[in-house]
């Protein structure tokens, strides 16, 4: 099965922008979505958007529109997610996640990336 | 928005007990629901989906039920590798998770 492998962690400042990667490894992610889910600690999980690499298609959970952008490299199977503006709220794990298609589960998960938004 | 309830938000339970965990959309998800577990410093795990089926490899003693709105997650005796939080999430409309249910030694 494919594995996901995601970049390490990083520390920012407020107001900048991180950009984590998320590869998959043995094998390609084929037609299946990308997912990033993030998790503030001690919190639940939460969505933020989906991107089809195959198609390029992309879609975002309303509280995230405008302040993320989710890419793909098809030739290296590496998705992004690029967020922007960055507050100290958004000091979480972010976590890449295979799913079949929009209305199918998340059935292989990335380690997290931890992303820490200090001054 | 979907949103996805879990009660309750904490079990405290013992090795070998049955185990029973809720779930109730806002409104009608037919049967896409899946169930994760996320044991401490892990990633979620898939254990169900389609709100009854048992994803590859998970123990027979998980099982999940329930359709539309109210959902149900089983744990028919619990193993100590068990002992871990529980997420709802609904497939309907994108996806949304439950707040999770921890299971604790109690």
């Amino acid at each position: 099965q494919v594995q996901l492998v995601q970049s390490g962690a990083e520390v920012k400042q407020p107001g900048s922008s991180v950009k984590v990667s998320c590869k998959a490894s043995g094998g390609t992610f084929n037609r299946n979505t990308i997912t990033w889910v993030r998790q503030a600690p001690g919190q639940g999980l939460e969505w933020m958007g989906r991107i089809i690499p195959f198609l390029g298609t992309t879609n975002y959970a309303r509280k995230f529109q405008g302040r993320v952008t989710i890419t793909a490299d098809k030739s290296t199977n590496t998705a992004y997610m690029e967020l922007r503006s960055l507050k100290s709220e958004d000091t979480t794990i972010y976590y890449c996640a295979s799913a079949r298609a929009a209305n199918f589960p998340m059935d292989v998960w990335g380690p997290g990336t931890t992303v820490t938004v200090s001054s | 928005e979907i949103v996805m309830t879990q009660s309750p938000a904490t079990l405290s339970m013992s090795p070998g007990e049955r185990v029973t965990l809720s779930c109730t959309a806002n409104q009608n998800v037919s049967t896409k629901v899946a169930w994760y577990q996320q044991r401490r410093g892990q990633s979620p795990r898939l254990l169900i989906y389609g709100a009854s089926t048992r994803a590859t490899g998970v123990p027979a003693r998980f099982s999940g039920s329930g359709s539309g709105t109210e959902f149900t997650l089983t744990i028919s005796s619990l193993q100590s590798e068990d002992f871990a939080v529980y997420y709802c999430q609904q497939c309907h409309n994108w996806w949304t998770f439950g707040q999770g249910t921890r299971v604790e030694v109690k």
